[in-house]
């Protein structure tokens, strides 16, 4: 799988918008960039994945750079749940049943 | 959504002994599932992938003797931690491929494991 680099840590104030980089430069045409996040003590769960095209969901939206070689995934309204290590990683289309090769992702922490 | 159920959250043991973490899929058949283990601070490491019917896959360095590996039914995978040791205290966690909906994972909610 091709790598990703995030930030280890990022900082957000309680009900602002947080953007979370990714750097994906050796990213394929055929990969798709998901998020996944991780809260406390918890397995991790699906945030949002795209292809090409910015993608909006109910958690977050996903900002893919035109040449595909970065992203940034937004939370329009951080909130103290919102606390959690967000994972960038790119997934070939023909994957299938292979499973996810987690990084290192970025800690957010959520100040009131 | 696709539900992953992981039992028990949280298991204390002593050394020597033997514990058993289920993983199930609710409301989906998963031909597959995975298994990871993940140390404090750090990032989860894939430990092997479970396949229905057949026997596990286990990554390098993972000893397949020792960590268990049991995949009977579509909805059903089960890791045995055998004749546990304080290293192997670990936060363990399950996830599995839903046919239909291949661009997720669904987890389950982890087991924390303490070995005394």
């Amino acid at each position: 799988d091709a790598k990703t680099t995030q930030p280890n840590s990022m900082e957000s104030n309680e009900e602002e918008p947080v953007h979370l980089p990714c750097n994906h430069s050796t990213i394929s045409g055929t990969d798709y960039i998901h998020w996944y996040r991780q809260l406390p003590s918890q397995g991790p769960e699906y945030v949002i994945h795209g292809l090409t095209s910015n993608v909006n969901n109910r958690m977050a939206s996903l900002a893919i750079a035109e040449d595909r070689k970065s992203s940034t995934l937004i939370l329009h309204r951080a909130t103290l749940r919102d606390a959690a290590v967000y994972y960038c990683i790119l997934r070939d289309r023909g994957s299938g049943n292979t499973p996810l090769v987690f990084g290192k992702g970025t800690r957010l922490s959520v100040i009131a | 959504g696709a539900v992953v159920s992981q039992h028990p959250s949280r298991v204390i043991c002593k050394s020597g002994t033997s514990v058993k973490i289920e993983c199930r899929s609710l409301d989906f058949q998963a031909t597959t599932m995975f298994w990871y283990r993940q140390f404090p601070k750090q990032s989860l490491m894939l430990m092997a992938t479970s396949n229905e019917g057949s026997k596990a896959t286990y990554e390098q360095g993972v000893e397949k003797d020792k960590f268990l590996i049991n995949h009977a039914s579509l909805t059903l995978s089960t890791l045995t931690v055998t004749s546990a040791h304080p290293e192997d205290s670990s936060f363990y966690i399950c996830s599995a491929i839903s046919q239909g909906l291949e661009e997720k994972l669904f987890f389950g909610s982890g087991t924390q494991l303490s070995v005394l």
